[in-house]
């Protein structure tokens, strides 16, 4: 079956950077999928890691490890906006439906 | 609309009764998804549709569980005898296709917060 940890929490100031590790295991692994969501929202889509390395987008990148079965959301120049949830996600064997870690809430203070 | 829609956006019922929950995929996206989120936790797959059929239901928690698809687009999950347990919101998602092998990401709408008495 699959599985993910990630950190329950994680706080920051503004202007600071912030890591969000996701460690998992899968029994078939596609790619590593980031979703945000602020309180009460719909979660939205971040990122999508299918190979090794690092994905740019602004202030938002995220990182694959295969082989450690690892990967990170690299927030910076953190806003108060970026409080929120953030979940790692994998598809199950099938890959037809995504299975999700519980959540990091990453609370950005002034 | 150009986004997910879910209806009602809240639901409170009495222990025992059915409920009925509706998702209106984005226009043109094939797959679809039911999630539950539990207060605090993560999302938990329920179902999965391509079209109108259900490839994978194998998140759904119990026969008190089912939902359809008509004509490739909305979609109702139907909740019988609830109980409290079932209290939850109930997210539903669209895309183009199943995304792990096309990178085709998710939509999600705002969700069905379900309160059960």
């Amino acid at each position: 079956g699959q599985s993910l940890e990630q950190p329950s929490e994680v706080t920051a100031v503004e202007g600071a950077i912030v890591q969000i590790n996701c460690t998992y295991q899968t029994s078939g692994f596609y790619g590593l999928s980031w979703y945000q969501q602020h309180d009460g929202g719909a979660p939205t889509f971040l990122s999508y890691n299918a190979l090794d390395g690092l994905e740019e987008t602004g202030r938002f990148s995220s990182f694959l490890s295969r082989s450690d079965s690892y990967g990170y959301l690299l927030l910076q120049e953190l806003q108060m906006k970026d409080s929120a949830s953030y979940f790692c996600a994998v598809y199950n064997q099938a890959g037809t439906a995504l299975i999700f870690g519980k959540g990091t809430t990453l609370s950005v203070s002034s | 609309g150009a986004g997910v829609s879910q209806s009602p956006s809240n639901k409170v019922t009495e222990k025992g009764k059915d409920v009925e929950l509706r998702c209106d995929p984005i226009s043109g996206h094939t797959a679809l998804y039911w999630y539950r989120q539990s207060l605090g936790q993560g999302l938990e797959f329920l179902i999965y549709f391509q079209g109108n059929s259900a490839p994978d239901k194998s998140g759904l928690p119990s026969d008190r569980f089912s939902a359809e698809r008509t004509g490739g687009s909305v979609s109702t999950l139907t909740i019988q005898r609830t109980q409290q347990e079932d209290s939850a919101v109930y997210l539903c998602a669209s895309s183009l296709e199943a995304q792990a092998r096309s990178n085709q990401p998710q939509h999600f709408g705002d969700g069905t917060r379900l309160s059960i008495l």
